[in-house]
């Protein structure tokens, strides 16, 4: 098994370009989800899914869509970059069973995107 | 929203000793996760607890659900161990994801 996969590794891009970062797993996980990780800060929840079909915001979603058409990928876009969006973004999956958050979770390498 | 403070933030050691690592948060919690982020990176997962105590190899973390405090520990480190250790609690249900520690970088030199 590949685990979780997120494509690319590293990205620089322009105030204002699109892009998509794509994450996805081969466990056949109903739970993923995005964090984005800054210096000094702890990891934190974008969006999340607890399904295909079905996303919902986390802790900061500004900026951020997600959709959830398979149950193994799940896109993060970025509609408009910003500086502010430089971070390390984490693709996260794990089954739900009880809920998600008491289940082992599942990290991508991660992709390190930079906004110039 | 729940704090989660781990001390300390940074940790130098020599091999062979005897590491605590230590988390706490402000609200009740219905569980716990460590987790380890590699130099290079990439992240796992380590532990799960809601109470006592777990042990795997050379890593026991413990927890006390009523004095909001956690705290893994590493016997005979060794420099593979060097890492960032970060501590993750679940509130609730747990359907809103983790809340996530600072991180603490330990450093074990040979």
């Amino acid at each position: 098994n590949a685990g979780v996969t997120q494509t690319p590794k590293f990205q620089v891009l322009k105030t204002g370009q699109s892009m998509t970062l794509q994450c996805a797993q081969d466990m056949n996980h109903e739970y993923m989800s995005w964090y984005r990780q800054d210096p000094g800060m702890g990891l934190r929840l974008i969006h999340y899914s607890v399904g295909a079909g079905i996303t919902d915001q986390g802790e900061v979603p500004n900026g951020y869509n997600v959709s959830r058409s398979t149950t193994e990928d799940f896109p993060l876009r970025l509609l408009s970059a910003a500086p502010s969006q430089t971070s390390v973004y984490f693709c996260a999956s794990s089954y739900i069973g009880q809920a998600p958050s008491y289940n082992e979770q599942f990290f991508g390498p991660g992709t390190r995107l930079t906004v110039l | 929203k729940n704090e989660v403070e781990q001390s300390p933030q940074n940790l130098t050691a020599q091999e062979g000793e005897f590491i605590t690592i230590n988390c706490s948060y402000s609200v009740g919690i219905s569980a716990l996760h460590w987790l380890q982020q590699h130099p290079g990176g990439g992240i796992v997962s380590l532990f799960m607890l809601s109470s006592g105590k777990k042990k795997h190899g050379r890593l026991i973390a413990t927890i006390n659900i009523q004095e909001k405090h956690s705290s893994l520990h590493i016997t005979a480190s060794h420099p593979r161990d060097s890492a960032v250790y970060i501590c993750a609690v679940v509130v609730g249900g747990g359907a809103d994801g983790l809340t996530f520690g600072k991180g603490t970088h330990l450093i074990i030199q040979p």
